[in-house]
């Protein structure tokens, strides 16, 4: 059974950093690209950004280009996403997925609040 | 980018009876080398995360029921349930990859 589980989501105040992990199991993470998406309170679903499975290749949607960077260590298992400058608008929950076919694979999401 | 946009914003259908949505995408999704749309639908229930439900624009995945299915091709797609069930309470959303992916804002489906 393929499992994706996020961590690191806290409450941080405007202007700060967070980092978030994304520990895979059950599949060959390596042979998978993977993404990072994001869902504010009431709100729908927004991508964020995808990497390769080789990370060599990065992808940001304009709303966190500069500010967020997604990486992986496929010797770990894990998918990251370290955010920087962070304001009230980057507040959500925030999924990590697989990309094979389209987004195949979920986790259950970790919370990010940004508030002062 | 390209907008999805996907009608109605919300849905009330009896028990067994068929729900249609749709989702238009302000450019193409069809990929002429290979001939596939890179179309896909997602369930999402009341607090749990998003489930892929359809890919491709009509191709099932794995374990999902056979009362749903995907149709269209280019810029109109359509997302059928034939025959609702209580389980199928949710908001659905249409996302392309053939560019960056975007989603639609999503359809409400609930019982009438």
């Amino acid at each position: 059974e393929v499992q994706l589980l996020e961590s690191g989501g806290d409450l941080v105040p405007p202007g700060g950093s967070l980092r978030l992990s994304c520990v895979a199991s059950g599949l060959t993470f390596r042979d998978y690209s993977m993404t990072w998406v994001r869902q504010a309170p009431g709100k729908g679903l927004e991508w964020i950004a995808s990497i390769s499975w080789t990370g060599d290749r990065k992808y940001y949607a304009e709303s966190v280009e500069g500010r967020f960077t997604i990486s992986r260590d496929n010797s770990k298992n894990t998918l990251y996403l370290e955010m920087n400058t962070l304001s009230a608008e980057d507040t959500a929950i925030y999924y990590c997925t697989t990309y094979f076919r389209a987004f195949d694979f979920w986790g259950q999401g970790t919370r990010v609040t940004v508030s002062s | 980018d390209t907008v999805m946009t996907q009608s109605p914003d919300s849905l009330a259908v009896s028990l067994g009876e068929r729900a249609t949505m749709n989702c238009k995408s302000s450019q193409s999704v069809l990929n002429s080398s290979n001939n596939k749309n890179y179309l896909a639908w997602y369930q999402q229930k009341p607090g749990q995360s998003p489930r892929l439900l359809i890919y491709w624009a009509s191709t099932r995945q794995s374990g999902v029921p056979d009362r749903f299915s995907g149709s269209g091709s280019g810029t109109d797609f359509t997302l059928t349930i034939s025959s609702l069930q209580a389980e199928d309470v949710a908001i659905y959303y249409c996302q392309q990859f053939f560019s960056l992916p975007t989603f639609g804002q999503g359809t409400k489906v609930e019982i009438k």
